[in-house]
């Protein structure tokens, strides 16, 4: 079965620091991969989807197959980059969307 | 036009109520969902409509019932809640039930009291 992980519920970092936010993963075929982000009082929202290898508000995040991870990253953290971040998963040909229990990321001025 | 649009945003219901959440969208998507989320946890698959027709239940219990209209209404009817069920009740769509790594789009939610 498909399992995403996310081992820190809460981040925080300084203005202008690097931000890693950790993804690791669990199945046995090819996933597609994504990053969602919930700012405060907002809707859920696509950050970015590993296929199309995209850089979305600085961010970008690499689909490493060998270490199943999925690691969102941000050389320098703004301070609207405070959000709650979710890893998910889904089957490539299948219609549902499995999610980590995200990471609350607090940007500190 | 963008999104998915939820209604009502807020609604408190009795246990022995029935209500119905509505959600729609008008960009063409083939394929729409219903997910929970319980605070600070993700949100969960509740059901999923492809083509207007019921493709997955994730187990829901029969209090929860989904109605597809049509390609761009998805409705999910309440009746005798229980306290537990309080969450916000999330709609989203993609293009189609194949082309979910495009991502979905989704609504801003209705927050849901059980009393």
């Amino acid at each position: 079965a498909q399992r995403v992980t996310q081992p820190e519920k809460l981040l925080s970092v300084f203005k202008g620091a690097p931000v890693e936010l950790k993804c690791n993963y669990s199945y046995s075929g090819s996933p597609e991969l994504f990053w969602y982000v919930q700012y405060s009082r907002q809707r859920l929202q696509l950050l970015l989807r590993h296929i199309s290898r995209e850089s979305i508000k600085g961010f970008t995040a690499d689909l490493n197959k060998g270490e199943t991870s999925f690691h969102l990253k941000k050389p320098f953290a703004q301070e609207e980059d405070s959000a709650m971040y979710y890893c998910a998963l889904t089957i490539s040909g299948a219609n549902n969307l499995f999610f980590g229990t995200g990471t609350r990321l607090t940007v500190i001025p | 036009d963008t999104e998915v649009t939820q209604t009502p945003k807020h609604l408190v219901m009795g246990m022995t109520n029935k209500k119905s959440l509505k959600c729609e969208q008008h960009m063409g998507h083939r394929a729409m969902y219903w997910y929970k989320q319980k605070a600070k946890k993700p949100p969960e698959l509740m059901f999923v409509y492809s083509y207007e027709k019921l493709s997955i239940n994730e187990s829901v219990p029969s209090r929860f019932s989904p109605e597809c209209p049509n390609s761009s209404l998805l409705n999910l009817h309440l009746h005798a809640l229980q306290p537990e069920d309080s969450a916000l009740y999330l709609c989203a769509s993609s293009q189609d039930q194949w082309a979910a790594n495009y991502g979905y789009t989704f609504g801003s939610g209705t927050r849901l009291t059980v009393v």
